[in-house]
């Protein structure tokens, strides 16, 4: 059974840009969830997307956003990128009495 | 927000000893789940224990659970070098939500 893919696995973007990232969750899992982690502010909750629909949503600016179609893989989107956007992005699928699968993660880096 | 916080930061031991890592949090929970990075890797899932255990083995893995004093423990029995990563304890937020939240994590080191 696959696990969580996440592409790409790295990625360098300039200030002002915009970036994807994708989230393949494992066959069968309709949720996914997605996670900023940097040294400062460790692992941070950003939204959670079950059967295309946004069902929770952490405490991030607007610049953050993503979707998710019909066979379950999610994309994030990071507009105007900024110097502290740079961290591990990590998408997770599951469910929450049984415990995640997390993928490798995106490491971004703005410059 | 923060809402579990692992004890201690970081803990060097040798293989065959045993880590001890602690976990407080805040608000009420459903459940309690450890989790185990490498090298700022993806995390790997390790335990969960639900709010209504107290106790509960995986291998060489004991987690506590203590709601009364909002804390848990996590015991790796025997380490190895291959132990060496940062754990971390997450959250549910107990109500509808269905986000995790992470603890900073405890950075382990297994010297051999």
């Amino acid at each position: 059974k696959a696990g969580v893919t996440q592409t790409p696995r790295y990625l360098i973007k300039t200030r002002g840009q915009q970036v994807t990232l994708s989230c393949s969750p494992i066959s069968g899992h309709r949720s996914v969830s997605w996670y900023q982690q940097t040294p400062g502010q460790g692992l941070q909750f950003l939204f959670e997307y079950f059967s295309e629909t946004q069902r929770n949503k952490g405490n991030f600016p607007g610049r953050f956003s993503g979707r998710q179609f019909s066979n379950s893989r999610s994309e994030m989107n990071v507009s105007t990128l900024e110097l502290g956007d740079s961290a591990l992005y990590l998408c997770a699928s599951g469910w929450r009495d049984y415990g995640y699968t997390f993928g490798s993660g995106t490491r971004l880096t703005v410059v | 927000s923060q809402q579990g916080e692992e004890d201690p930061q970081a803990l060097s031991i040798q293989e065959g000893e045993n880590a001890t890592m602690n976990c407080s949090y805040k608000t009420s929970i459903n459940n309690l789940q450890w989790y185990r990075q490498n090298s700022g890797r993806g995390l790997v899932h390790l335990i969960l224990i639900r709010s209504n255990e107290r106790e509960k083995h995986s291998g060489r893995l004991r987690v506590t659970l203590d709601t009364s004093k909002k804390s848990s423990s996590l015991l790796i029995t025997a380490s190895r070098a291959a132990d060496t990563a940062s754990y971390f304890c997450a959250t549910d937020e107990g109500q509808a939500g269905t986000a995790l939240i992470f603890g900073k994590g405890t950075t382990l080191s297994v010297s051999s």
